[in-house]
């Protein structure tokens, strides 16, 4: 079976552009989160989604945001990129009881 | 305030040793942990895991350990392969059913054939 996918692997952007990253979850995972991590750290949470509906929100500022499909893929948007924004943007997948959640490879996004 | 820790930053071990790293979390609300592997390049990859009620949980090489005294978790993996050089986070869950993990920064594994 495939593992949490996620689009692109590799992305760059300038400062003020807007970016959208996708990512498929395991077969039969119902929920999806995202996590950023910047090189060196630990990932953080940004955002659970479960049936459609957000079930958590890290702290954040609103330039992000992400919905959930029918089929249960994921968007993530960043709007209006900073430099800082630079990181490893990661979605993970569970069944949805907030258990062993599994990672895709993950999107590197670099802002210039 | 909430957060996991690593004692140790780096780890270097001999192949065909054992390993044992660790992590502190100060949450004592905490009740499930999760051990993640990550290779250069990649997501972190899922171990073992172990809920609050249990001491200690094993798989293919992997023991963890809980200590709810202390709040300390540790990660021992035997007869350590070339293959086991990663980066390893523990992470805390404290909301059952919501996927809000706190990770720590991270141990570097280093295996020395």
């Amino acid at each position: 079976d495939a593992g949490v996918t996620q689009s692109p692997t590799h992305l760059i952007k300038t400062r003020g552009q807007q970016v959208t990253l996708r990512c498929s979850p395991i077969s039969g995972h119902k929920s999806v989160s995202w996590y950023q991590q910047v090189l060196g750290q630990g990932p953080q949470f940004i955002f659970q989604y479960y049936e459609k509906e957000e079930r958590g929100r890290g702290n954040f500022p609103d330039r992000f945001s992400a919905r959930q499909f029918p089929n249960y893929s994921s968007e993530l948007n960043v709007n209006a990129l900073l430099l800082g924004d630079s990181a490893l943007y990661l979605c993970a997948s569970s069944p949805g009881g907030g258990e062993k959640l599994f990672f895709g490879s993950g999107t590197q996004l670099s802002v210039l | 305030g909430e957060s996991v820790g690593l004692h140790l930053p780096t780890l270097s071990v001999q192949e065909g040793d054992n390993s044992i790293i660790n992590c502190a979390y100060s949450n004592s609300a905490s009740d499930y942990f999760i051990w993640y592997k990550q290779e250069s390049g990649k997501g972190p990859q899922f171990i073992i895991d172990i809920r609050s009620n249990m001491d200690k949980r094993q798989g293919q090489r992997v023991t963890v350990l809980l200590n709810k005294t202390v709040k300390h978790l540790s990660l021992q993996i035997a007869a350590t392969q070339p293959g086991d050089s990663a980066v390893y986070f523990c992470a805390e869950n404290n909301a059952f059913g919501n996927e809000k993990l706190t990770f720590g920064t991270g141990t570097r594994l280093t295996i020395i054939p």
